[in-house]
């Protein structure tokens, strides 16, 4: 059974930093390719970044890029997500994200862990 | 980036009726090469993260009941429930992943509530 756990989410004061994890199973890690999604509060999905399954390339939504770094360990099946100079605006449920065929990057997500909450706030 | 819109904002129908989600995108995100229009639809409940539903337009994922299909094309996509149950109340999304490099964005999102 595929399952993804998110954790380090948490109260962090405007221009901190956080790292989120995120602990994969069940399937062959190294073959997916993993984002990270969030959604603020009463509002929509937003896609922030993703990982090639072995690890090569990364790309970055407009709004983090240069402050979020995403980084993945194949050994340990763990997804992660460094976050920098954090605003107000990054507060959100964060979700990673599993796309649904091996070795492709430009796919949809068949599953997504429960999120793990980062609120940006003085 | 790929603009991603939907319509309505949300609906309420009763039981046992169609429901008709719209989704277009600002530019077309059919690859010729392959003939697939990269675009996908996912269902979210309260309190949980979004359920893939359909990809490539109009593949149904493992596990989807057959109520639930995609049609469209190039820039126009549909999501029709062809007749809503009670836990099809949710908000769903439709979110197109052509860009290349990678840049993936989701439609604003329909509410779907009983009437």
């Amino acid at each position: 059974e595929v399952q993804l756990v998110e954790s380090g989410g948490g109260l962090v004061q405007p221009g901190g930093s956080l790292r989120l994890s995120c602990t994969a199973s069940g399937f062959t890690f190294s073959n997916y390719a993993m984002s990270w999604v969030r959604q603020a509060p009463g509002k929509g999905q937003e896609w922030v970044s993703l990982i090639k399954g072995s690890g090569d390339s990364t790309y970055y939504a407009d709004s983090v890029k240069g402050r979020f770094t995403i980084s993945r360990d194949n050994s340990k099946n763990m997804l992660y997500l460094q976050m920098d100079s954090l605003r107000a605006e990054d507060t959100a449920v964060y979700y990673c994200a599993k796309g649904n065929l091996a070795n492709l990057a430009r796919v949809p997500f068949d599953y997504w862990g429960q999120g793990t909450l980062v609120t940006v706030s003085s | 980036d790929i603009v991603m819109t939907q319509s309505p904002d949300s609906l309420a129908v009763s039981l046992g009726e169609r429901v008709t989600i719209n989704c277009k995108s600002s530019q077309s995100v059919f690859f010729s090469s392959n003939s697939k229009n990269y675009l996908a639809w996912y269902q979210q409940k309260p309190g949980q993260p979004p359920k893939l539903l359909i990809y490539w337009a109009s593949t149904r994922e493992s596990g989807v009941p057959d109520r639930f299909s995609g049609s469209g094309s190039g820039t126009d996509f549909t999501l029709t429930i062809s007749s809503l149950q009670a836990e099809d109340v949710a908000v769903y999304y439709c979110q197109q992943y052509y860009s290349n490099p990678p840049a993936l964005t989701f439609g604003g999102g329909t509410k779907v509530e009983l009437k």
